[in-house]
């Protein structure tokens, strides 16, 4: 069965960095596009970035634009988000999810939490 | 990025049916088919319950239901149950490349 496991969330200070991780396994990575998602404590999903199933292409939410960097290793069934800059309005629980065109996120891991604060 | 509008709260008896809207703009919701709703239960992950506007994953109840008119989406639930109660999302792709959430529906079983 698909399966989608986020690590990585930590506490923070703000303007530091931290990448996550997305371990995906039960189908065929490579041939799917994978987003990040992320979720405020008690506010609704935000979508942040999207990556096609070939990396070949990119793109991201305004307010982590130019800070946050989605990646893939298709070789090791990998989804990354480097994380840099960061603020108190980037504490969330961040998901992966899985598809692009048809059925759009149609599986989602459990989440990781960030938590950005001095 | 403006989000997706859905009304905050909406609620039910059981049995009965409740539908929830969820309105974008000529971008997103009015311009493609790619409209998908997803249930999530406090801490945990959001489930797709609809994709590409009236499609239902297999293991959906066929009480859950998704329509499309213009710039709103819907989705309707049929014979409320009591683990329907949750909070639900709509999304659709946006032009772009670029997704779109709503700000999500607390929906409460009376």
């Amino acid at each position: 069965q698909v399966r989608l496991v986020e690590s990585g969330g930590d506490v923070v200070q703000p303007g530091r960095s931290l990448t996550l991780s997305c371990a995906a396994s039960g189908f065929s990575f490579s041939d799917f596009g994978m987003h990040w998602v992320r979720q405020a404590p008690g506010k609704g999903l935000e979508w942040a970035a999207v990556i096609w199933y070939d990396g070949t292409n990119k793109n991201y939410a305004d307010p982590v634009k130019g800070r946050f960097t989605i990646s893939r290793d298709n070789s090791k069934n990998m989804l990354y988000l480097q994380m840099n800059s960061l603020t108190a309005d980037d504490t969330a629980v961040y998901y992966c999810a899985r598809g692009v065109g048809g059925r759009d996120l149609d599986y989602w891991g459990q989440g990781t939490l960030v938590t950005v604060s001095s | 990025q403006s989000a997706l509008t859905q009304p905050p709260s909406v609620s039910g008896s059981l049995g009965q049916s409740v539908t929830i809207s969820c309105t974008g703009t000529s971008s997103d919701v009015g311009s493609y088919n790619r409209v998908s709703w997803y249930q999530q239960s406090p801490g945990t992950a959001p489930k797709l319950m609809i994709y590409e506007v009236n499609n239902r994953p297999s293991g959906v109840p066929d009480r859950f239901s998704g329509s499309k008119s213009g710039n709103t989406a819907s989705l309707t639930i049929s014979g409320l149950q009591a683990e329907d109660e949750a909070d639900y999302y709509c999304s659709s792709y946006r032009s772009g490349i670029t997704w779109v959430f709503g700000g999500g529906t607390k929906l409460t079983v009376l």
